[in-house]
């Protein structure tokens, strides 16, 4: 069974920095392509990241180039995004994904940015 | 506002057949695979429909896609209380070199 962790959520102040981690287990991590989407409160799924196997090629949403930057490890199979220059709109709930098609999902850990 | 356009919400009653739009560009339905996605707030999304038609082993045949051009549907028959939720349909988008999802659409059962 794949079973995706995320943590590392919480409260931090505007201009605060965090990082999210994805504990991944039951699925080949490094032959898998890795996400984050998040679901601000009251609004819908937006994709931020995600990265090769191989940590090769990664893509960011135009909101976060520059203060986000997701990683993997694949020997401890988990997955990172560093998050930097937070604003009160990074506030949501973040969810790791795996898979061609985001096939497995994570229960998401909540970020909070507020002063 | 969304790159992909889906209703903001449907309904329909126990047994009937509803379907969810999803409209799109040349950049991202018109060119690439859609995806479809069932969410209850506050749980793990899950995937419901990939590759335009395609659907993950448990997923019961009572939901469907299909794509023509550059616009999608996601149909659910014989509905049930359980399906109450809201669904996204998703897919790479070329110009903005990135994935892009639905506003999400409310399903009700009434």
């Amino acid at each position: 069974e794949v079973q995706l962790v995320e943590s590392g959520g919480g409260l931090v102040q505007p201009g605060g920095s965090l990082r999210l981690s994805c504990a991944a287990s039951g699925l080949t991590f490094n032959k898998n392509w890795m996400y984050w989407v998040r679901q601000a409160p009251g609004k819908g799924l937006e994709w931020v990241a995600n990265i090769k196997y191989d940590g090769t090629e990664k893509n960011y949403v135009g909101s976060v180039k520059g203060r986000f930057t997701i990683s993997r490890d694949n020997a401890k199979n988990s997955l990172y995004l560093q998050m930097n220059s937070l604003r009160a709109e990074d506030t949501a709930v973040y969810y790791c994904a795996s898979g061609d098609s985001m096939d497995y999902w994570g229960q998401g850990t909540l970020v909070t940015v507020s002063s | 506002q969304s790159v992909l356009t889906q209703p903001p919400s449907v309904s329909g009653a126990p047994g009937q057949r509803v379907t969810i739009s999803c409209s799109g560009s040349s950049s991202n339905i018109g060119t690439y695979h859609v995806y479809w996605y069932q969410h209850l707030p506050g749980t793990a999304p899950k995937l419901l429909i990939y590759r335009n038609n395609q659907r993950p082993s448990g997923v019961p045949d009572r939901f469907s896609g299909s794509k023509s051009g550059t616009s999608a549907s996601l149909a659910v028959s014989g509905l049930r209380s359980a399906d109450e939720a809201d669904y996204y349909c998703a897919g790479w988008d070329d110009s903005l070199t990135g994935w892009v999802f639905g506003g999400g659409t409310k399903l009700t059962v009434l």
